[in-house]
């Protein structure tokens, strides 16, 4: 079975805080991503990577940025905590290819309060 | 510009009868589109896709989803709910040669014993 891990289910942050989120997932899989989800807007993209130390902008990238050293992990970093990052974040993982065919395997999610 | 749409935000159905879950897409070339479920406090467990072929596409738990391109939808259908299935169903649809999977805003399902 695939397993996708976030290092944190739920977090409290104060304001102006650096916060790392981490994720980890043991199958190898090239493509990760950081969506965050709120109630009606669904889950929207924040960032991506297809490989080490590649990544891309999703479609809400501000005030996040990445960092993908290694495989198996990408974390996703909030510069400077701010109460409208406060949101369910969801880290997920698929197989390589641009392609696009393949489903994603998604983390717990890590509820983050920003206070 | 890729999009999806759920136009429900809620789906209420007695246990044993049929449900049906609504989505339509919006890509420029051919689509890539799946299903996923959350169950409260957890993240998304994927129920199935169509990539091409048969239009009828079956998944986990006894649901199925049929891709009509000419109405450009795939709604999800259980021939028979079950109380267990009470969750949030999302739709996404990604296109050939993208990276990028877009989710719609999700639909909650609530099955009635």
């Amino acid at each position: 079975d695939v397993k996708v891990t976030q290092s944190s289910r739920y977090l409290v942050k104060r304001t102006g805080e650096k916060v790392f989120l981490e994720c980890v997932q043991d199958m190898d899989h090239e493509n990760m991503f950081w969506y965050r989800q709120d109630p009606g807007l669904g889950l929207r993209l924040i960032y991506f990577s297809y490989d080490v130390k590649m990544k891309e902008k999703g479609d809400i990238p501000e005030g996040y940025s990445v960092s993908r050293e290694k495989k198996e992990r990408f974390s996703l970093i909030l510069e400077s905590a701010s109460t409208n990052q406060t949101s369910m974040y969801l880290c997920a993982s698929s197989l390589p290819g641009r392609a696009g065919s393949t489903e994603a395997f998604f983390g717990q999610g890590t509820r983050l309060t920003v206070v | 510009a890729q999009s999806v749409a759920q136009p429900e935000d809620q789906v209420n159905v007695a246990e044993g009868n049929p449900l049906t879950v609504k989505c339509t897409y919006s890509v420029s070339g051919n689509p890539y589109l799946f299903w996923y479920v959350q169950y409260p406090n957890r993240g998304l467990q994927f129920l199935l896709k169509y990539i091409t072929g048969d239009n009828l596409v079956k998944g986990s738990y006894g649901f199925e989803a049929e891709f009509n391109k000419s109405q450009t939808s795939f709604h999800l259908k259980k021939p028979s709910a079950l109380v267990s299935d009470s969750a949030l169903y999302f739709c996404a649809v990604r296109d050939t040669g993208g990276f990028k999977t877009i989710f719609g805003a999700g639909t909650r399902l609530f099955v009635k014993a």
